[in-house]
């Protein structure tokens, strides 16, 4: 069963909107979770870390949360642009032995003009 | 800007055939990180590697695949023999291992493999 889940359905949004992306995990406690982007033909480009201890974080247009009670992170595109599209990766250390990340198997966002 | 260099990027060969997957990190790094990508499987985890030294290969099919950092600014995915359910796009990334709280991986563009 896969250990971390994200949507593998396409999200659809319209341009200037909010895109809304979820990650879920189980059965872990890690120290931190990171997110990143893919886009066609190219490897994963980072976004975002977010620790235990920090429920939220922003950059720019982008914010993520973090509820480990929920064990579930959510990751925010504000005014969202064509250009946002691509695929969105959450990946967290699930052993906490230092840097080794478990990725989930993404969502793609297509956010149309 | 520092990137992480692949090569080659696209490999089509035989079945049975050696594959040799080499990766330049950037500079200063000291982790290096080998993955596999399929529509199936996403993005897996098959060799770590911290001060040139491998510390978790658990993820590589240790029969036909082998993983080396000859030096610091080199390292390579090796297929022997290769076999169809091989072909994949294999990336390699590199960081700053400083720790629980590692900074980010950096991604090269990853070598598309097909084997016939």
């Amino acid at each position: 069963s896969q250990k971390i889940e994200q949507n593998s359905e396409a999200l659809n949004i319209q341009e200037g909107k909010t895109a809304t992306l979820t990650c879920n995990y189980t059965n872990y406690s890690p120290a931190y979770l990171q997110w990143y982007r893919q886009d066609p033909g190219r490897g994963p480009v980072f976004l975002l870390l977010i620790r235990e201890n920090e429920k939220e974080k922003r950059k720019e247009r982008l914010k993520v949360t973090f509820d480990t009670t929920l064990k579930q992170s959510l990751f925010h595109i504000t005014a969202s642009q064509p250009a946002d599209s691509a695929t969105y990766l959450c990946a967290l250390d699930i052993n906490n032995a230092g840097n080794m990340l478990t990725f989930g198997g993404g969502t793609r966002l297509m956010v149309k003009p | 800007d520092a990137r992480v260099t692949q090569t080659p990027r696209h490999k089509v060969t035989e079945m049975g055939q050696e594959v040799t997957m080499r990766c330049q990190p950037i500079l200063g790094h000291n982790t290096v990180f080998w993955y596999r990508q399929t529509m199936m499987q996403g993005l897996e985890l098959l060799a770590y590697f911290r001060n040139r030294a491998p510390l978790d290969d658990s993820g590589m099919p240790k029969d036909r695949f082998s993983a080396e950092m000859p030096d610091a600014t080199l390292a390579t995915l090796k297929i022997q023999p290769s076999e169809p359910r091989d072909s994949a796009v294999y990336f390699c990334a590199s960081g700053l291992g400083l720790g629980v709280y590692n900074q980010p991986q950096h991604f090269g563009d990853g070598t598309r493999l097909s084997i016939l």
